[in-house]
C-alpha cells in the first residue's frame, strides 16, 4: 500500500542553520511520482517541486535542494541557510502513476513537518 | 496564468445546517479538481476528485457530497453538517494525474 512518512514532527532551528526534513515513501508501483509543498501560517499549501520516479537526479533551487534516492526510498529536502520565512509546514506527497487504475493523480500526504526558524 | 478560488474564508455553522463551499479555477481547461480537508494535527486526506463536468469521484464515506456543474467549477456540500465536519477545507486543480496539484487559498469551517 502506498504511505507517505514523516517522522520528524517539529524541528526548530536558528536563523543561517542548515536543516533536512526526512521523506520516506512506500509504493507498488514502478511509475509514481513526489512532491513537497510548504504550508506558511496563512495556510495555503504551496508547492516546491514534483520528481519523477524515473529521474534520480538531484535538484537544486536557490537555497533549497532535494536528494532523491529509489535504493531507500527517500526524498528528502534541504534548506540551506534558513531564514525566518521558511518557517511553516512542510509535506511530502506521493502520486502513484495510473498502473492500478483510476488514481487520477491523487496525492498521498504525509503528516507534515513542521520547522521553526528562530532569528 | 491561472488562479484558485475558494470562499468563503472563513465560516461558523451549526450542527444540522447545510453547507456550501465553492471553488473556481481561472485559465485553464478541463483541470483535474480536487477537494482535501485538513483537520487538527494538520493531516491532509482527500475528500473528492473529478476529472470533468459531472464526474465524481469520493475517496471516503462521509456525510459530504461533492459536484461539478461547470468545467472549471467545483462545489462541497452537506445537509447537515456534524461537529466532526470541522476543518480547513483545501481546493486544488492540475492538468492530470501526472502533474503538480495547485491549492486555493482554503476555507475553515467550524461547526458548533
Amino acid at each position: 500500500a502506498q504511505k507517505v512518512t514523516q517522522a520528524q514532527t517539529e524541528i526548530s532551528v536558528v536563523e543561517k542553520e542548515d536543516v533536512t526534513l526526512d521523506c520516506v515513501y512506500e509504493t507498488r508501483d514502478t511509475t509514481y511520482y513526489l512532491f513537497w509543498y510548504k504550508q506558511p501560517p496563512s495556510g495555503e499549501l504551496v508547492f516546491l517541486i514534483r520528481r519523477n520516479s524515473f529521474d534520480e537526479q538531484n535538484e537544486i533551487s536557490g537555497r533549497y535542494s532535494w536528494n532523491f534516492q529509489k535504493s531507500t526510498s527517500s526524498f528528502n529536502f534541504t534548506i540551506t541557510a534558513s531564514q525566518v520565512v521558511d518557517s511553516a509546514v512542510y509535506f511530502c506527497a506521493l502520486s502513484e502513476g495510473l498502473n492500478y487504475g483510476g488514481s487520477q493523480g491523487n496525492l498521498i500526504f504525509g503528516k507534515g513537518t513542521k520547522l521553526s526558524v528562530k532569528p | 496564468s491561472q488562479t484558485i478560488h475558494q470562499w468563503p474564508a472563513t465560516l461558523v455553522q451549526p450542527v444540522g445546517s447545510p453547507l456550501s463551499l465553492e471553488c473556481t479555477v481561472e485559465g485553464t481547461s478541463n483541470p483535474n479538481l480536487y477537494w482535501y480537508r485538513q483537520a487538527a494535527g494538520r493531516g491532509l486526506q482527500l475528500l473528492f476528485y473529478s476529472v470533468g463536468i459531472g464526474q465524481i469521484s469520493s475517496e471516503v464515506p462521509q456525510n459530504l457530497s461533492a459536484s461539478r456543474p461547470q468545467d472549471r467549477q467545483f462545489i462541497l456540500s452537506s445537509k447537515k453538517l456534524l461537529l466532526s465536519d470541522s476543518g480547513f477545507y483545501l481546493c486544488a486543480w492540475s492538468l492530470g494525474g501526472a502533474f503538480e496539484q495547485y491549492f486555493g487559498p482554503g476555507t475553515r469551517l467550524t461547526v458548533t
